[in-house]
């Protein structure tokens, strides 16, 4: 499969906690992106970091990547009730016509208020 | 950034008919994308949509399963067609602007096959 690898596949933590997620994947890449999805619905892009990045930051959200182990976390800090929600990574390939995403599996979160 | 409007939102069908998802997007794009996402599992790419031609599938999919239409730049069509339990599933419309940038996604057509 071409599907990158996350973990943990489900988090649970207490609100005002971090959490943190990884996502491995295969090929070279032109850039990661996270996306979060709320109870089964549209995918909400999050943020995208390019294969020259190796952190990036958005509000609560940081993103680093490490192309050299294809390898990426995304820590959210602060958590709250409303981050609950399944989040994905996806890989735009080298070489890659534009457009076509692979998706890892996704890290179901839950955050307790 | 894109706004896209896909509809039904969810539909429940009986095995062995058809149904046609339409993609609506507010701005004209360059990619359009199909994905699918079986219950409890991440997304799987059906097809690129191409403009004015037919759409190419990715492995594991087919046009007579799929026909998938784009007459313009701002539309798309997904017939899941002869269906099965098995295609009870999540179908996503995707559109993404230039090269390396973001996709945005419709909110999704969740299907029921009964």
């Amino acid at each position: 499969s071409q599907q990158g690898e996350e973990d943990p596949q489900a988090l649970s933590i207490q609100e005002g906690e971090n959490a943190t997620m990884n996502c491995s994947y295969k090929t070279s890449i032109n850039n990661l992106q996270w996306y979060r999805q709320n109870s089964g619905r549209g995918l909400v892009h999050l943020i995208l970091i390019r294969s020259n990045e190796r952190e990036k930051h958005s509000g609560r959200l940081r993103v680093t990547l490490d192309t050299s182990k294809k390898s990426s976390s995304l820590l959210i800090t602060a958590s709250r009730a409303a981050d609950t929600a399944s989040y994905f990574c996806a890989t735009d390939p080298l070489y890659n016509q534009g457009g076509k995403l692979i998706f890892g599996q996704g890290t179901e979160l839950s955050v307790k208020p | 950034s894109a706004v896209i409007s896909q509809k039904p939102s969810r539909d429940i069908c009986q095995r062995g008919t058809s149904l046609t998802i339409q993609c609506q997007v507010d701005s004209q794009v360059t990619m359009m994308f199909w994905y699918r996402q079986q219950p409890g599992q991440s997304l799987t790419l059906i097809a690129t949509a191409n403009q004015g031609s037919e759409a190419t599938y990715e492995s594991g999919f087919v046009i007579d399963k799929f026909p998938i239409s784009r007459p313009n730049l701002t539309f798309s069509t997904l017939t899941v067609s002869n269906m099965s339990p098995e295609d009870s599933s999540i179908y996503l419309c995707s559109v993404t602007g230039e090269w390396d940038t973001e996709a945005f996604f419709g909110q999704g057509t969740r299907l029921t096959v009964v």
